[in-house]
């Protein structure tokens, strides 16, 4: 049973327009929740989090958005550049020891 | 480069034998993490460390599957008997301890194949 769920494998944009990753998940006693990006061939990055006490959180042209009542995040890029095109992860953790419990993964292609 | 380090990057073995991968956390991060990342899947959790005290293992890691971190510093992933299933690439993170959320910061990965 999945409880951190990414139901887009792939998304595509042009360059300079907004990406929208979208994450949900089941358990509700999730408190906090991160983003990261992996290129081929390496281990994940971490971008960005928010805890569940927020319903926003921006670094630069990162913003990740939580909606608690549906169970549901996203991340959005603004503007998308070319080298922003990897595999964006979701993932969620209880309290702060921080055993990640991710989901499958969007594939962003962003397209000059 | 002051990242988190595994060595080795790729590993070829033989069904049946046994390999040991290491992880060099980020100095002074407490917290250390083994994940296993299968291709088409995130990274699932394996165990956890505080120090050199290993708080929990996840119940995917298998009596074959082994992991230690003697001095609070490097930690070591062995895994005996290999089998074709444990192909995958295995990741070590790290974090802080205090005043932080679990934003655990990733090695490169150890891809492991078993022939």
């Amino acid at each position: 049973d999945q409880q951190v769920k990414q139901n887009s494998p792939s998304l595509s944009v042009q360059e300079g327009r907004i990406s929208i990753l979208n994450c949900d998940y089941t358990n509700s006693m999730f408190d906090y929740f991160l983003w990261y990006k992996k290129y081929p061939a390496e281990g994940p990055t971490f971008l960005i989090s928010i805890s569940s006490i927020k319903d926003k959180n921006e670094d630069g042209r990162f913003t990740v958005f939580l909606n608690k009542s549906a169970k549901h995040l996203s991340l959005h890029i603004v503007p998308s550049q070319p080298g922003d095109s990897a595999v964006y992860f979701c993932a969620a953790s209880r309290g702060s020891q921080g055993n990640l419990i991710f989901g499958k993964g969007t594939k962003l292609s962003v397209k000059p | 480069d002051t990242g988190v380090s595994q060595n080795p990057r790729h590993k070829i073995t033989k069904r049946g034998q046994n390999v040991t991968f290491r992880c060099d956390p980020i100095s002074e991060h407490n917290r250390l993490y083994w994940y296993r990342q299968t291709l088409g899947q995130g990274p699932e959790f394996l165990t956890y460390f505080q120090n050199e005290a290993q708080l929990e293992k996840s119940r995917l890691l298998s009596d074959r599957f082994s992991a230690e971190r003697p001095k609070g510093s490097f930690s070591t992933l062995e895994i005996q008997r290999t089998e074709q299933g444990d192909s995958a690439m295995y990741l070590c993170a790290s974090s802080p301890d205090r005043g932080r959320g679990p934003e655990a910061f990733f090695g490169q990965g150890t891809r492991l194949t078993v022939v």
